[in-house]
């Protein structure tokens, strides 16, 4: 069975970079699309952005200046950091496992989700 | 204002059938790219509950099902139950943003 642990600081201060790890449990590693995905409060899902187990990213464009995702294959884990964040990023951040041939086409696996929130 | 359109809300009474719809375009719905559908129980993480249109993962009970025409895309719940009462949110990919993309969620009430 497949599981997704993550964690990470879950207060920031207005500029500040966030940092989040997630662990991937049972199934393998390669030939997924790791992502982050996240959920401001009483808001929708947003994506953020992913990579694959040989380090390619794509980003979403609203995000993409502040936004790098990185991966460790020794550990099986893979990384999120937004960089200088405000407010507006205050929200439930979730690791998800993707799946697809020649892009990602669907999200089979979750973690529990870290509430990150910037306040001064 | 999301890529994908959803619904705000949505209710029915136990044993109902409800349809949640889910509204794109020509980059992404129209373009033939399948859409899935996710299931949010209050307080936890999004659940996959449909891929690739109308394929349900195993354990997800038959009462729930998708359909796809066009340029949209419904999930439909038969036999409603007091514990599917979540948000749901339909994904999907768009070719001009290239990137994948979420409807703004439905809230099912049973009432």
């Amino acid at each position: 069975q497949v599981q997704l642990h993550q964690w990470g600081a879950g207060l920031l201060k207005p500029s500040e970079t966030l940092s989040l790890t997630c662990a991937v449990y049972g199934g393998s590693f390669s030939g997924y699309y790791w992502s982050w995905i996240r959920q401001p409060p009483g808001k929708g899902l947003e994506w953020i952005g992913e990579i694959n187990h040989s380090g390619s990213t794509k980003y979403n464009p609203s995000l993409k200046s502040r936004v790098s995702i990185s991966v460790d294959t020794s550990k099986n884990q893979f990384s999120l950091k937004l960089t200088s964040v405000t407010a507006a990023d205050t929200a439930v951040y979730y690791c998800a496992r993707g799946v697809g041939l020649q892009f990602l086409e669907w999200l089979n696996y979750w973690g529990q989700g870290t509430l990150v929130t910037v306040s001064s | 204002q999301s890529v994908l359109t959803q619904p705000p809300s949505v209710s029915g009474a136990p044993g109902q059938r409800v349809t949640i719809s889910c509204t794109g375009s020509s980059s992404n719905i129209g373009a033939d790219y399948e859409v899935h559908w996710y299931q949010q129980l209050p307080g936890t993480a999004p659940k996959l509950l449909i891929f690739g249109d109308s394929n349900r993962p195993s354990g997800v009970p038959v009462r729930f099902s998708g359909s796809k025409s066009g340029t949209s895309a419904s999930l439909a719940i038969t036999g409603l139950q007091a514990e599917d009462e979540a948000d749901y949110y339909c994904q999907s990919y768009d070719s001009s943003l290239n990137v994948p993309i979420f409807g703004g969620g439905t809230r099912l009430t049973v009432l």
